[in-house]
């Protein structure tokens, strides 16, 4: 059964750090493209951060580039985002997804995590 | 980063046709087309059409998509009131070198 699912949501300060989790099951990770999309609160989707299949190449959106930091760990079936200095505009559901053969989409979701940034 | 542009919101009635629009720029768009994802209410998306122009495994032949120019398209025949959601498009922009969204469109059935 193909599955993602997401942890290491939370609370935080503004100017705090996070890690998020993102295990994969039921295909092979080690092929396949990892995003992270989130969601504001009752907004749309925004496009965060993907990692191609072997960890080489890495693309931000530009409201996170430069604090948010993607990796993966093949060995584990885990991508990663790692958050600093965190505002209230990163306040959001953070979804991991699969991306689909050749970057045809992203083709499996998880349930996301919600982070908050607040004082 | 500049993204796609979706209608807000559209209305038809049950057992009708939508056909909701996505429109782009060379560089995303017209350059390899659009994903198209479904968003129900309350659940994480779901993709209904590929960029390659294929429908994955398990979705409806009522869901539908096509592209010209720079507008993408998605079709959905027979609206069912379980069709009421959000809907996505989504493109790889070439130039940005990042993946960018639609705002999206609500599609109420009536």
């Amino acid at each position: 059964q193909v599955q993602i699912v997401e942890s290491g949501g939370g609370i935080v300060q503004p100017g705090g750090s996070l890690r998020l989790s993102c295990v994969a099951s039921g295909f092979s990770f080690s092929d396949s493209g990892m995003h992270w999309v989130r969601q504001a609160p009752g907004k749309g989707l925004e496009w965060v951060a993907l990692i191609y299949y072997d960890g080489k190449n890495k693309y931000y959106g530009d409201s996170v580039k430069g604090r948010f930091t993607i990796s993966r760990d093949n060995s584990k079936n885990t991508v990663y985002l790692e958050m600093s200095r965190l505002i209230a505009e990163d306040t959001s559901t953070y979804y991991c997804a699969r991306e689909g053969a050749g970057g045809t989409g992203m083709d499996v979701w998880g349930q996301g995590t919600m982070v908050t940034v607040s004082s | 980063q500049a993204g796609l542009t979706q209608p807000p919101s559209v209305s038809k009635g049950l057992r009708q046709t939508a056909t909701l629009t996505c429109t782009g720029n060379s560089n995303n768009v017209g350059d390899q087309g659009a994903a198209w994802l479904q968003q129900v209410q309350g659940h994480p998306p779901k993709l209904l059409w590929y960029r390659n122009n294929n429908r994955p495994s398990g979705i409806s032949e009522r869901f539908s998509a096509s592209r010209s120019g720079y507008t993408a398209s998605l079709t959905i025949t027979g609206l069912q009131p379980e069709d009421e959601a959000d809907y996505y498009c989504s493109a790889w922009d070439s130039s940005l070198s990042a993946w960018v969204f639609g705002g999206g469109t609500k599609l109420t059935v009536l």
